[in-house]
């Protein structure tokens, strides 16, 4: 297993067009999590997984952003009629359960969004 | 709401000496407390994950403290070296569910 991994590592798209990003976590692993990442702010939470199902969403998260996680496998996070303010880095991260275990959360690279 | 205050934001150190940063964060059903280090162009790494009040966790010349019942955690780097330059993140997991970050400590070592 190579740890968590992140397609695409960059992506410029135009203002109104969709976007759709791909995490694959460790396969062990059964939590998935969604972050977004802003100039000088640390990581902010969007949603994250246990297996398949979906636990939580961030309600800072409007109507446009959707992920899914089918099978408890690998994740997609689409946003759709990007605008400017989504431009950020789009973050991965999976975990044993709450993150216990002396592990820890395995980040990927991120997905750096640019919404021109 | 949870909050987790992270200062200094930013702090540039001498490569030799040593140095130290604190994390607040609420204290009330306290689960998990979680360092990283982020590299610039790399993957934020776990550095410690800290679950018990009076923990103290080292690696190499890093280690923490925490205090769960005040709500704050100390990172020490002894004889910083260029290779610490990064980003270092506290999280917090109130009630075993996700981790809630800070803004960071951006430290930047000066050869």
């Amino acid at each position: 297993d190579t740890g968590v991994s992140q397609n695409p590592r960059h992506k410029i798209t135009k203002r109104g067009q969709n976007v759709t990003f791909r995490c694959d976590p460790i396969s062990e692993h059964n939590r998935l999590y969604w972050y977004r990442q802003t100039l000088g702010q640390g990581p902010e939470f969007l949603t994250y997984f246990q297996n398949e199902a979906q636990l939580e969403k961030s309600r800072l998260l409007s109507d446009r952003f959707s992920a899914e996680r089918p099978k408890g496998s690998f994740s997609t996070l689409e946003i759709q009629r990007t605008e400017q303010g989504d431009s950020a880095m789009y973050l991965c991260a999976s975990s044993l359960e709450a993150g216990m275990g002396g592990y820890g959360y395995t980040f990927g690279s991120g997905t750096r969004l640019t919404v021109v | 709401i949870l909050n987790v205050e992270q200062s200094p934001q930013s702090l540039h150190v001498q490569e030799g000496d040593s140095t130290n940063f604190t994390c607040s964060f609420p204290s009330s059903n306290f689960y998990a407390l979680h360092w990283y280090r982020w590299e610039t162009a790399k993957s934020p790494e776990a550095l410690f994950v800290m679950t018990l009040n009076g923990d103290e966790k080292k690696k190499g010349r890093i280690s923490a403290t925490l205090n769960t019942k005040e709500g704050y955690s100390y990172l020490y780097i002894k004889g910083s070296q260029p290779e610490d330059s990064a980003t270092y993140l506290c999280a917090f997991i109130q009630g075993a569910q996700k981790l809630v970050f800070g803004q960071g400590t951006r430290l930047t070592i000066n050869p």
